[in-house]
């Protein structure tokens, strides 16, 4: 079956580590992209990436960094600079990124702090 | 800056009760507004509503857009246990490739 996979489910982090966060597709999309979600509240966006080996800044981007090496992967590392990284993230993908596409989830990482 | 509001924050019902949800947005330039629901994880997608006064509809869900007062709703008739959960809201921005969301409404139906 086509669709988006992330893992772990569940991920926790000592201070001062990196960790990444895994998200594969299948869809053939060349969009994807990462949210994070805070108890009661929407997703905002860390980073997207349009196509193979570029990616761009999304809203909240400061201590997190990703590559896209292929097409069908699109990890994101937090790094020790986030401070408050708690919290449930969410990868998604879409066709294409323009204005008439809807994005599609995976059912995301939730990551702790130990 | 682009912003989605959505309202209520939550709402309990009881099964069979109709809701309406609510968004409001301001955008530069509009290109889409869409639904998602979410449960426990993955948001869902429901809707996307490109024109204004179109009804789009699924079921008992329905969805309407008026870019002249720039907001959405979303309507839930004949509700069910199954209909609980967080439904999100969000539009794209000016370039067409980031979706900004609303905090979402949270739905709680009772048997």
């Amino acid at each position: 079956d086509g669709g988006i996979t992330q893992s772990p489910k569940y991920l926790f982090r000592k201070e001062g580590q990196n960790v990444t966060l895994s998200c594969e597709q299948n869809l053939n999309h060349d969009a994807m992209y990462w949210y994070r979600q805070d108890p009661g509240q929407g997703l905002r966006l860390i980073y997207y990436s349009q196509i193979v080996n570029d990616f761009q800044k999304g809203d909240i981007a400061e201590g997190y960094s990703v590559s896209r090496e292929k097409k069908e992967s699109f990890p994101l590392t937090v790094t020790s600079a986030q401070k408050n990284p708690t919290a449930f993230y969410l990868c998604a993908s879409s066709i294409v990124a323009a204005g008439n596409q809807p994005q599609h989830f995976g059912d995301g990482t939730r990551l702790s702090i130990l | 800056e682009d912003k989605v509001v959505q309202s209520p924050l939550s709402l309990v019902v009881h099964e069979g009760d109709t809701v309406t949800l609510n968004c409001s947005y301001e955008v530069t330039n509009f290109r889409s507004l869409l639904w998602y629901k979410q449960e426990k994880k993955a948001p869902t997608f429901l809707f996307m509503l490109t024109s204004s006064g179109i009804e789009k509809k699924s079921g008992r869900l329905s969805s309407i857009l008026d870019k002249k007062e720039l907001f959405s709703i979303l309507n839930i008739t004949a509700t069910q246990t199954g209909d609980s959960a967080i439904y999100l809201c969000a539009h794209f921005n000016n370039a067409g490739n980031m979706l900004t969301f609303g905090g979402g409404t949270r739905l709680m139906v009772k048997p």
